[in-house]
């Protein structure tokens, strides 16, 4: 089975800074790769699928990269909206998610 | 804006069957999509269950098939889970959700979840 390891598990930082989750997989994988956001007690919402598009509504802030083993989602100006638990999936024929990145207020 | 509300019993005992429904609105099950169970471990983290589409064709965790079943009903615009055999590694909130086809099933819109605690 595929595994997705997320880095880092913790991120601290502050209103206005570039942010960077990195997600790696233990195999190579198509572009079936999803990032998802998800606030204390509510479910995830999507924010990125096919690795690199942006999903109906989300703030162009966000954006997806990568190919083979590594993806990144990167947040351009972090807003206090922002601060959150992020996850990444695979979704081919099965699903796998990475184990979460805690974004904290620094 | 589709909308979707799980229901069922927060309290399961041991070896009892799980049993959730997933009620669609603002938009017709029948329309095309996917629809799937994710839960959400307090210590292992989401995990994908299966999905169902609208014509009844399953794919599920294949850890879990044996004691998995998923069901549609098209005329109430619900889908179902029934989940045999817990245990207290089923404890989760479990999430029903919408997907769509890209490379692969993505979910666009959740349920806000149910807390199910097997226990005696």
């Amino acid at each position: 089975d595929i595994q997705m390891t997320q880095s880092p598990s913790t991120l601290s930082a502050s209103v206005g800074d570039r942010v960077t989750i990195t997600c790696r997989a233990s195999q190579t994988i198509s572009m079936s790769l999803a990032w998802y956001q998800q606030k204390p007690g509510k479910a995830p919402k999507l924010l990125i699928y096919g690795a690199s598009t942006l999903h109906s509504g989300v703030p162009s802030r966000f954006s997806g990269s990568g190919s083979g083993t590594e993806f990144t989602l990167t947040i351009s100006s972090l807003q206090p909206d922002d601060f959150a638990v992020y996850y990444c999936q695979y979704y081919f024929t099965y699903w796998t998610f990475g184990q979460g990145t805690k974004v904290e207020i620094k | 804006q589709v909308q979707l509300q799980e229901s069922g019993p927060g309290l399961v005992k041991p070896s009892q069957t799980l049993s959730l429904t997933c009620s669609v609105s603002g938009g017709s099950i029948s329309s095309g999509y996917y629809w799937s169970w994710i839960r959400q471990h307090p210590e292992r983290g989401l995990e994908w269950i299966g999905y169902i589409s609208y014509s009844g064709s399953t794919y599920s965790d294949p850890s879990l098939n044996r004691r998995l079943t998923m069901s549609i009903d098209t005329s109430k615009n619900q889908f179902s889970l029934k989940l045999s055999s817990v245990t207290a590694a089923d404890t989760a909130v479990y999430y029903c959700a919408r997907l769509f086809d890209h490379g692969g099933k993505v979910a666009d819109y959740w349920g806000p979840g149910n807390l199910v605690t097997v226990s005696s």
